[in-house]
């Protein structure tokens, strides 16, 4: 399996413009998580979907960010429209629970840097 | 209220053993996680505790104390390629399922 996939790794785009970053999960995992991780505040959780709906979007900062799963091998995460502070590494992770949600290990993608000019 | 605290930075020498401490204060527990991470790069899982003590893989080991609300990851024979930063993580499960993480421990090692 090819791990998690993220595109693009890297977008650099100014401030107001519209953002949206992909993700890929592993074949048959059935939890999806986006995260935000930078240096004054670490990684946090942002939103996560099981079976493709959303469960928690507590960790989404504001209404510019939207999350989509609109099938088993795909998600988005979209800022609209986006600021200087959004500049981050997000992540997307999977797992392919047995049953504890929190017992299983999720697989980290690689990350999408971006630059908010 | 949920809080993980972890050592910011440490250094330590090629070859030699080191401790990262993570407290934690969760509502609820379900276990504890450590994440290596290096520069640049994704987390990539290393150990979950859900039992109090000790648990050892390799040159790794993850100690649990449930009652302390405390943790540690052992190091031991250090190699340069352990310089990364390691992140202790807990799930909150009051009200809402979420995995917390701490900002990480960026551990150097020096030849």
């Amino acid at each position: 399996d090819a791990g998690v996939i993220q595109s693009p790794r890297h977008e650099v785009t100014e401030m107001g413009q519209e953002v949206t970053l992909r993700c890929k999960p592993i074949s048959g995992h059935d939890y999806l998580f986006w995260y935000r991780q930078t240096m004054m505040r670490g990684l946090e959780l942002l939103i996560y979907f099981n079976n493709n709906v959303p469960i928690d979007d507590s960790g989404m900062p504001e209404d510019r960010f939207s999350a989509k799963m609109p099938n088993a091998s795909f998600s988005t995460l979209k800022i609209q429209p986006s600021e200087p502070r959004d500049s981050a590494v997000y992540f997307c992770a999977t797992l392919g629970t047995s049953g504890n949600l929190w017992a299983d290990t999720q697989y980290f993608g690689p990350g999408t840097r971006l630059t908010v000019l | 209220g949920q809080n993980i605290d972890q050592p910011t930075e440490m250094t330590a020498t090629e070859g030699a053993i080191v401790q990262i401490n993570c407290t934690y204060q969760t509502s609820g527990f379900n276990g504890l996680f450590w994440y290596q991470q290096h520069a640049g790069e994704a987390p990539t899982f290393l150990s979950y505790n859900v039992l109090d003590g000790l648990e050892e893989k390799g040159r790794f080991s993850s100690f649990l104390s449930r009652s302390k609300g405390y943790s540690y990851l052992l190091l031991k024979e250090l190699q340069m390629k352990d310089s990364a930063s390691y992140l202790c993580a807990a799930p909150r499960l009051l009200n809402t399922d979420k995995l917390i993480f701490g900002t990480g421990t960026r551990l150097q090692v020096f030849p």
